[in-house]
């Protein structure tokens, strides 16, 4: 079955560290990936989409993504941590196509403290 | 301004009180759907819609139901809530002509079954 993980429920970090938040898929077709954060009380906000352009995708708040497809893998990643992105951050994918389900398949999530 | 809408945001209730929880977008997308968020779960897919009167089941379709009679409007209702349904549920809606475009997300409603 085709399915999404998430390396790490908790990640902790220092305010101005590297942020490191990763996300796996098993698929035997190329998926389209997605990363959202929730922060606290709040729904979900796209981060960055892989829209297959190129594999390297940056999103909002200085976050960005490589997809990896030997790896099969889509990790995030910030060089600097600001005490403003702790949240909880899911990892999706879908395979839907033309009629089908465009169902999104979410990691468990993992959430993300900076410390000061 | 772009969005999608759901009421209520809280809700407590008991056992068996049939409830409705409203979704509805105001983008003109086809494609609606209803996810649940549990802790350590992440998010799972209870009932989508391709379109009007298109509706099917999920991941988790069991205890709910949904009807799809306007384009905009997509309510989730359990018609006889159990405390296994408390849970955050948040609805999506999607314009497809492209698959790597933006599902958006409602700010979600918090169900508590007594």
């Amino acid at each position: 079955a085709q399915s999404v993980t998430q390396l790490g429920s908790h990640v902790s970090v220092s305010e101005g560290a590297l942020v490191l938040l990763r996300c796996n898929y098993s698929s035997s077709v190329p998926p389209y990936l997605f990363w959202y954060v929730q922060y606290p009380n709040q729904g979900l906000q796209l981060l960055l989409k892989y829209t297959s352009a190129a594999t390297l995708v940056k999103g909002i708040n200085g976050f960005e993504a490589e997809f990896k497809k030997s790896e099969t893998s889509f990790h995030l990643t910030k060089p600097s941590a600001h005490m403003s992105d702790a949240a909880e951050y899911f990892c999706a994918v879908t395979w839907g196509s033309g009629g089908s389900n465009y169902k999104l398949t979410f990691g468990k999530g993992t959430l993300l403290t900076v410390n000061p | 301004e772009a969005q999608v809408t759901q009421n209520p945001r809280y809700l407590i209730t008991v056992t068996g009180k049939k409830l409705t929880v409203t979704c509805s977008q105001n983008m003109n997308h086809e494609y609606m759907s209803w996810y649940r968020q549990d802790p350590g779960l992440g998010l799972r897919q209870i009932y989508y819609s391709m379109n009007v009167e298109v509706t099917d089941k999920g991941d988790v379709p069991e205890g709910y139901k949904v009807s799809r009679k306007e384009k905009r409007n997509f309510p989730l209702i359990l018609e006889s809530p159990s405390p296994n349904q408390t849970s955050l549920y948040f609805c999506a809606s999607f314009q497809y002509g492209g698959l790597t475009d933006t599902q958006y997300f409602g700010p979600g409603t918090r169900l508590t079954v007594l």
